[in-house]
């Protein structure tokens, strides 16, 4: 059985950092594109970032770049994304997902998601 | 960033009803070179992730009830329910995957009549 689990959400204050992990398990994880995607409160969703299964390929939406990294570690099945110099606007659920096909961008599981709230 | 727009926002149906969303991306979706339609369509219930319903504009996901189909081409996609479920209410969301910076629409959010 797929699982993913994000963990590392939390309160930051605007312009500080914050390190979200996604540890996957049930599938041959380095096989799969990873993405992370956002939803704010009450609001619609947002892809964020995605990395290919070796990390060759990595993308970003416009409004992170130059602040958010994301990165995977296949010895250990999970998925990064180290976010620095947060804004209000950054706050949301942030869920990691799989790729159905790997490189599609195409999310066939998706975690249960980690709340980021950046607020003074 | 190809912009995917939905309607209507909101829409209200009665149980056994058909219900109907769509969706229409700013520049077209379609690889000539597959001739496949990079679309997919998501159901989000409260306090939960989205869960795939339909990709490839019109495949559906493993699992889903054929009640769910999806259909269209190039720029103009629809979502359709053709009997409408209590378990159903949700907000749908479509997505382009054609692009490296995939992008949803902005949900339509889907209740009983």
């Amino acid at each position: 059985e797929v699982q993913l689990l994000e963990s590392g959400g939390g309160l930051v204050q605007p312009g500080g950092s914050l390190r979200l992990s996604c540890a996957a398990s049930g599938f041959t994880f380095s096989n799969y594109a990873m993405s992370w995607v956002r939803q704010a409160p009450g609001k619609g969703l947002q892809w964020v970032s995605g990395i290919t299964g070796s990390s060759n390929k990595i993308y970003y939406t416009d409004s992170v770049k130059g602040r958010f990294t994301i990165s995977r570690d296949n010895s250990k099945n999970t998925l990064y994304l180290q976010m620095n110099s947060l804004r209000a606007e950054d706050t949301a659920v942030y869920y990691c997902a799989k790729d159905l096909l790997s490189g599609s961008y195409l999310f066939d599981y998706w975690g249960q998601g980690t709340l980021v709230t950046v607020s003074s | 960033d190809i912009v995917m727009t939905q309607s209507p926002d909101s829409l209200a149906v009665s149980l056994g009803e058909r219900a109907t969303i769509n969706c229409k991306s700013s520049q077209s979706v379609l690889y000539n070179s597959n001739s496949k339609n990079y679309l997919a369509w998501y159901q989000q219930k409260p306090g939960q992730p989205p869960k795939l319903l339909i990709y490839w504009a019109s495949t559906r996901e493993s699992g889903v009830p054929d009640r769910f189909s999806g259909s269209g081409s190039g720029t103009d996609f629809t979502l359709t329910i053709s009997s409408l479920q209590a378990e159903d209410v949700a907000v749908y969301y479509c997505q382009q995957y054609y692009s490296t910076s995939s992008t949803f629409g902005q949900g339509t959010k889907l209740e009983i009549k």
